[in-house]
């Protein structure tokens, strides 16, 4: 069965320095992958999702995910954190027919000024 | 934000009554979902549809029960709710031409006493 863990429940990074939110998949095909924010008291929005084309995955906000099935991770990352990213972000796996969805627990992020 | 309404936003029953959470979509997209959110838990799929009179469970669906008569409209109803089910409920929908990007409702808070 397909699913998703995210490695920190929080992270906390101070602004300006460097996000780095970690995701392992699990899934017996090759998978799509997403990743999801929601900021405070707010519905869910894509950053970026993989979809089996080019592994390395821009997204919005300047956030980017590289998809490594050797290591089956899908960490998402940012060069420098701004205070609006503070929010949960949420790593989502599909099964084969892209049906359904399985959201890690997600993790908070933190950012400090 | 794809057009999705949700109703009621917020509500609040008693164990044993009957509860129907309505999600409303106005660009007639054939996939959509209700997941629930808890803390430590992401977002879990209780039900979807993928079509009109065309349902499916998800992971957590004991306890629940779906429809979808018309395009536009899924409806999500607890027969009897209990204190578990206390928890914020999310419509999305799927859109096929974005390659299964979904987009989210607002959200309902229940609180199930």
């Amino acid at each position: 069965a397909q699913s998703v863990t995210q490695l920190d429940s929080h992270v906390s990074v101070s602004e300006g320095t460097p996000v780095l939110l970690r995701c392992n998949y699990s899934s017996s095909y090759s998978p799509s992958l997403f990743w999801y924010v929601q900021h405070p008291n707010k519905g869910l929005q894509l950053l970026l999702k993989y979809t089996s084309a080019a592994t390395l995955v821009k997204g919005i906000n300047g956030f980017e995910a590289e998809f490594k099935k050797s290591e089956t991770s899908f960490h998402l990352t940012k060069p420098s954190a701004h205070m609006s990213d503070a929010a949960e972000y949420f790593c989502v796996v599909s099964d084969r027919n892209f049906n359904k969805f399985y959201f890690g627990s997600g993790t908070k992020l933190n950012v400090k000024p | 934000d794809a057009g999705i309404t949700q109703s009621p936003r917020h509500k609040v029953t008693e164990t044993g009554t009957p509860v129907t959470l309505r999600c409303h979509q106005t660009e007639n997209h054939r996939y959509m979902y209700w997941y629930r959110q808890d803390p430590g838990h992401g977002l879990r799929l209780i039900h979807y549809s993928y079509g009109v009179k065309d349902t499916d469970k998800g992971e957590v669906s004991d306890g629940y029960s779906v429809s979808r008569s018309k395009t536009e409209d899924f409806l999500l109803t607890l027969e009897s709710a209990t204190s578990s089910q206390t928890s914020v409920y999310f419509c999305a929908i799927m859109t096929r031409d974005k390659a299964d990007t979904q987009y989210f409702g607002p959200g309902t808070r229940l609180t199930v006493l």
